[in-house]
């Protein structure tokens, strides 16, 4: 079993809606979540940090389940620019702040 | 801030040569920056961890006197893969963490893209 598993998609979004997808993790020792998007053949930037309470940026919603160790991420109001692979990172402190990447979740936002 | 740059950002080289990859953090300092690798359509995966001053921890499977990594600063890590062979040719990626801050946020470069002829 995978440590990260997201769905890999692509989730087809019209322009204007909302899409949310899951990622869960399997190590309950993991601390600390990110979200990241990565546009094709480009390097993986921070969209935002998940935490305990849940947290908004903007447009986008992040929302930590420990109970069942997963994470989601809400995205309302597409934007054509928000097309991209959204990848769920996992952390735990007794793996010296390594990242478990999973492959991530692909959004295509359509006009 | 938090700006990571890599350079090159692409290289070709032949079977057997050496490549050296440069990672810089350039308006912060970074003990520790990290290397990876990625294949199409995958997940990256970890190589190595690079750690300021000491020898870098290097993930199972990856070998070390293959995928030599120096991290001489606090703002500069290298990765040079030696005797490249085309199995090699892969997107390169390194990142870097703020030292001090208690934050564990990872800060990546943009890539360097190999391809072994």
């Amino acid at each position: 079993r995978k440590e990260v598993e997201q769905d890999p998609g692509p989730f087809n979004v019209p322009e204007g809606a909302t899409v949310a997808f899951n990622c869960t993790y399997s190590n309950s020792a993991s601390q600390s979540f990110f979200w990241y998007r990565q546009d094709c053949r480009k390097e993986p930037k921070l969209l935002m940090s998940v935490y305990s309470s849940g947290n908004e940026d903007g447009r986008f919603t992040a929302q930590l389940n420990r109970a069942s160790q997963y994470i989601s991420l809400l995205i309302r109001d597409s934007k054509l620019s928000d097309s991209a692979t959204y990848l769920c990172v996992v952390m735990t402190t007794d793996s010296w702040g390594k990242f478990q990447f999973g492959a991530g979740t692909q959004v295509v936002v359509t006009p | 801030g938090a700006v990571v740059s890599q350079h090159p950002s692409r290289v070709i080289c032949k079977s057997g040569t050496s490549v050296k990859i440069e990672c810089r953090s350039l308006d912060f300092q970074a003990t520790t920056m990290f290397w990876y690798r990625q294949f199409p359509k995958k997940s990256l995966m970890l190589m190595a961890t690079s750690n300021e001053g000491s020898k870098a921890t290097y993930e199972q499977g990856v070998e070390k006197d293959k995928f030599l990594i120096n991290h001489a600063s606090l703002t500069l890590s290298t990765l040079t893969v030696t005797s490249a062979h085309p199995e090699d040719s892969s997107f390169y990626i390194c990142s870097a963490r703020q030292t001090g801050g208690g934050s564990y946020e990872q800060y990546f470069g943009p890539g360097t893209r190999l391809t072994v002829t």
